[in-house]
């Protein structure tokens, strides 16, 4: 069965410029969830998506969106860059929706914005 | 809010022997779970041990098990026998177990652990 696949795995981009990065979860997974790893904030919650609905989000200025599609598949979107966008954006998938069920990490996408 | 803090940035063990990496946490809420994730450099995180905080009894995983103690809002991990595939960040982290929340986790910093020979 394969794993969490994150594409691209590394990213340059200059500041004002967007960036999408995507997702595609453990086959029969729904829930798809977003976090963003920086050497001085560490792991921070972005969003999740369940049945293509966010089912929460963190506290994340609106530059920072994402959506699912029908097949799970998951995208998130940067916009106008800032230089502490650069980060390591991670993602994880698990079957069911809330609180329940053990999360599986992809090996992410690292972003760096010069 | 919750808050998930690990006090040791880095440690060190001596390969076949013991470690402890300590763990603790901060809420208001009686159920939830506690989960010990590795990242090593591949960065991929990866699940070490759950613990349910209804369970009294601690979580054993092979080598890896770890100390919950609830009124102190604890939570640390021992790796017995350590072997050099250890090596790697390891992350404390929380998670609500109440309805209808997210499946949110609220990690700690990380602590670094190196096995040597």
């Amino acid at each position: 069965k394969a794993g969490v696949t994150q594409t691209p795995r590394y990213l340059i981009k200059t500041r004002g410029q967007q960036v999408t990065l995507s997702c595609s979860p453990i086959s029969g997974h729904r829930s798809v969830s977003w976090y963003q790893q920086t050497p001085g904030q560490g792991l921070q919650f972005l969003f999740e998506y369940f049945s293509e609905t966010q089912r929460n989000k963190g506290n994340f200025p609106g530059r920072f969106s994402g959506r699912q599609f029908s097949n799970s598949r998951s995208e998130m979107n940067v916009s106008t860059l800032e230089l502490g966008d650069s980060a390591l954006y991670l993602c994880a998938s698990k079957f069911e929706a809330g609180n329940t069920g053990e999360l599986f990490f992809g090996e992410g996408s690292r972003l760096t914005v010069l | 809010a919750q808050t998930v803090t690990q006090s040791q940035p880095e440690m060190s063990v001596q390969e076949a022997e013991t470690v402890t990496l300590s763990c603790t946490y901060d809420t208001s809420e009686s159920d939830y779970y506690l989960f010990w994730y590795k990242q090593p450099p591949s960065r991929q995180m990866i699940l070490v041990i759950r613990q349910e905080a209804y369970k009294q009894q601690n979580a054993t995983e092979n080598r890896f098990s770890v100390n919950f103690q609830k009124a102190a809002k604890s939570f640390s991990l021992k790796i017995s026998d350590s072997q050099l595939g250890d090596a790697a960040m390891y992350f404390c982290a929380y998670r609500s177990a109440l309805r209808g929340t997210a499946s949110k986790l609220t990690f700690g910093t990380g602590t670094r652990l190196q096995v040597t020979l």
